[in-house]
């Protein structure tokens, strides 16, 4: 069954600093996958998402995302990150040949002005 | 930029107690979606809908829910007898092609379903 993990469960950073979430799948196959941001009180907004490819994928507000496929992974970065990027942010996953989409636990990240 | 609406933002029931979630989809999507998220868990898949019937769902969505699509704009989640442990926010989801074919989901903003 496809899962996915994210490594950390709070991120606390300034700002300016540099930012990294983990996410890991597990799926051998063709997969899709997707960042997510819950904003305080709003709803589940895309950040960005893979299909194929170059495996650097930019997103909006400054994120990028990259695909390692051997790693089975697609880590979210951002160089340098605002107060106003204080949210909750979602990895997904779903395989090519349809399905649900399946989330990460979610990571909380404080950026402390 | 069309979004996906929810009502009501906030419902409080009784255990035993039916409700019904209301959602418009984007118009023009196809595929429509009902996740929720337990405070402090990840988000889960519940049912997805296309052509009006079920396509699939998940070990959560017992004979307890239901999805109806009764008109050509709203996308209902039921709730035939609310336990404690329904209580989560409830999300639906819209999109155009599908998930996995080159369209992500629209969400909306989520229904706080307080069962006491």
């Amino acid at each position: 069954a496809q899962s996915v993990s994210q490594h950390n469960h709070h991120v606390i950073l300034s700002e300016a600093a540099s930012l990294e979430l983990g996410c890991n799948y597990s799926y051998g196959g063709t997969v899709n996958l997707f960042w997510y941001v819950q904003y305080p009180g709003q709803h589940l907004q895309l950040l960005l998402k893979y299909f194929s490819g170059d495996p650097l994928v930019k997103g909006i507000k400054g994120f990028e995302a990259e695909f390692i496929k051997s790693k089975f992974s697609f880590n979210l970065r951002k160089p340098s990150v605002q107060w106003s990027d204080t949210a909750e942010y979602f990895c997904a996953v779903i395989a090519n040949q349809g399905g649900k989409l399946i989330f990460g636990q979610g990571t909380e990240l404080s950026v402390k002005p | 930029e069309p979004e996906v609406t929810q009502t009501p933002s906030h419902q409080v029931t009784q255990m035993g107690q039916e409700v019904i979630l209301r959602c418009v989809p984007i118009s023009n999507h196809l595929y429509f979606y009902w996740y929720r998220q337990i405070l402090g868990q990840k988000v889960e898949f519940l049912v997805s809908f296309y052509n009006n019937e079920i396509s699939e769902k998940s070990e959560i969505f017992d004979d307890q829910f239901s999805v109806e699509r009764p008109d050509g704009s709203n996308f209902t989640l039921k709730i035939r007898s609310t336990k404690l442990e329904d209580s989560a926010m409830y999300f639906c989801a819209s999109s155009d092609l599908g998930t996995g074919i080159h369209s992500p989901l629209h969400f909306g903003n989520g229904t706080r379903l307080t069962v006491t």
